[in-house]
């Protein structure tokens, strides 16, 4: 139990369809971040929240958009995806230090979300 | 921007120790880690090291990073068929950020 958990676990979905994917952290943490990980590629970050602010968005397209309403809750809001869209979703979290610059704190990773877009 | 490169696929006997490597280029890196991830699963913690140290063991895992070369290893003692998994090296780079390495598949055989 890593203390981050994710829903769904699986979701099969058309390229019509509207899906929001679910993250929540129990850690107390104030950072949450979407990556993406395509087979035999590297995990791709897509968004950064810092304390409920998104501070990065890293070129995704807009037919991703996440939502961050408190610290533990995140958001990836699903539409008209795309069949190269399909890939494990992974949602991280961790206690970043206002202010601080060229320090990372640990990420803990959810189990993710395996999507299927047809 | 930082490249963090590891080999694709180790194969490993039940027993034997196993040995994961992982080449960075930022020299600023602060933290590099070692993750895990199982069939289905997310990405599993392992360990960390911070760039002051040059060595850092955890029971079966001992982790050795060679700063002047930018090369990482993760060492596992004893390799059991649960440690069949993805592995993979992030570095932060200058800007904190989280940069990972493709993974490497380890195959455990009896």
């Amino acid at each position: 139990e890593t203390g981050v958990t994710q829903t769904p676990r699986h979701l099969v979905m058309g390229m019509t369809n509207k899906k929001s994917l679910k993250c929540e952290q129990h850690l107390g943490h104030n950072a949450m971040y979407w990556y993406k990980q395509s087979a035999k590629k590297p995990l791709e970050l897509m968004f950064v929240y810092n304390f409920k602010e998104q501070t990065e968005n890293n070129s995704v397209p807009s037919r991703f958009s996440p939502e961050c309403p408190n610290s533990s809750h995140l958001f990836l809001h699903l539409h008209t995806l795309q069949p190269e869209d399909s890939a494990l979703y992974l949602c991280a979290s961790s206690q970043e230090v206002l202010g601080s610059v060229g320090t990372q704190e640990t990420q803990y990773f959810g189990p993710g979300t395996r999507l299927l877009v047809l | 921007g930082e490249d963090v490169e590891q080999s694709l696929f180790l194969s490993v006997r039940e027993g034997d120790s196993s040995v994961i490597n992982c080449t960075y280029t930022d020299s600023s890196s602060t933290y590099l880690y070692w993750y895990k991830q199982e069939p289905g699963a997310g990405l599993q913690l392992l360990t960390y090291i911070f760039s002051n140290m040059d060595m850092k063991q955890d029971q079966r895992l001992t982790v050795l990073l060679n700063k002047k070369d930018k090369h990482l290893s993760l060492r596992i003692a004893d390799t059991q068929t649960g440690d069949s998994a993805i592995y993979f090296c992030a570095v932060t780079d200058s800007w904190g950020k989280l940069q990972f390495g493709a993974g490497t598949q380890v195959v455990v055989t009896p």
